[in-house]
C-alpha cells in the first residue's frame, strides 16, 4: 500500500501568525508532494507542486512568499502558511503519486482557521 | 486547461437506491480516479480507472476514454456514502478536480 500522513489535521491560529503543515510518505519515497486548498463546499484548487530537492512550483496566483513549501527529503514536504489571515483558513491537503498502486494517494487533510 | 465537470451537483437517495454520478472531461487524459471525501474532510480513493471498468463490492466505475466520460455507480446505498464524491483527471502530471457531487442517502 500507500500512506501519505499529514499532520496536524486541525489547526486554529492568530491572525499574524505562521502555521506550518507537514506531510510525509510513511511506506514510499515522494519525490514530488502536491499541495491542494478546498475552500468550503467547493472543490480543491492546486497551489503548489514541491520535489524534493529543487524549488516549489507554484499554480498561478498563488503568493510564493506567503505559502513556503519544502520537501526537505524524500519522504516529508511542508507547507508554511506565514502572517496568516482569516482569508487563509481553509482545507490544505497533500497528494502523492502512487503509480505502483495507481493514481494519487493523499493525505487527511488539515483545517486550518484562523482568528 | 482541461475541463472537468460532474453532474448531478447534488443527490439524494433514500438508503437502498442505487445512483449514477458522471464526470466529463474536456481532453484526453493519463489517468482518472474517483474520490469520496467524507463529512471529516478525508479524501478516499475509490478507484484509479483510465479506461474500462472496475467493480469494488458496492461501487462500480467505467471510464470510456474515447467518449471522454466516466461513470460511477452505487448500489444499495447507505447512510455512511453520504458525502462529495469528486472524479480527477490527470495530464501533464497535475490533477484536476471536478466540483463534486454531494450526495445525501437518507434512512
Amino acid at each position: 500500500g500507500a500512506v501519505v500522513s499529514q499532520h496536524p489535521s486541525r489547526v486554529i491560529c492568530k491572525s499574524g501568525t505562521s502555521v506550518k503543515i507537514e506531510c510525509r510518505s510513511l511506506d514510499f519515497q515522494a519525490t514530488t508532494m502536491f499541495w491542494y486548498r478546498q475552500f468550503p463546499k467547493q472543490s480543491l484548487m492546486l497551489m503548489a507542486t514541491s520535489n524534493e530537492g529543487s524549488k516549489a512550483t507554484y499554480e498561478q496566483g498563488v503568493e510564493k512568499d506567503k505559502f513556503l513549501i519544502n520537501h526537505a527529503s524524500l519522504t516529508l514536504s511542508t507547507l508554511t502558511v506565514t502572517s496568516a489571515h482569516p482569508e487563509d483558513s481553509s482545507f490544505y491537503i497533500c497528494s502523492a503519486p502512487t503509480r505502483w498502486i495507481g493514481g494519487y494517494t493523499f493525505g487527511s487533510g488539515t483545517r486550518l482557521t484562523v482568528v | 486547461g482541461i475541463q472537468v465537470e460532474q453532474s448531478p451537483p447534488d443527490l439524494i437517495l433514500q438508503e437502498g437506491a442505487n445512483s449514477t454520478l458522471r464526470c466529463n472531461f474536456s481532453d484526453s487524459v493519463n489517468n482518472l480516479q474517483w474520490f469520496h471525501q467524507n463529512p471529516w474532510g478525508q479524501l478516499i480513493n475509490l478507484f484509479y480507472i483510465p479506461s474500462g471498468t472496475k467493480q469494488n463490492g458496492r461501487l462500480s466505475a467505467t471510464t470510456v476514454a474515447t467518449e471522454r466520460y466516466s461513470l460511477l455507480y452505487i448500489s444499495s446505498s447507505q447512510t455512511t456514502d453520504s458525502g462529495v464524491y469528486f472524479c480527477a483527471v490527470v495530464d501533464a502530471g497535475k490533477s484536476t478536480f471536478g466540483d463534486g457531487t454531494t450526495l445525501t442517502v437518507k434512512p
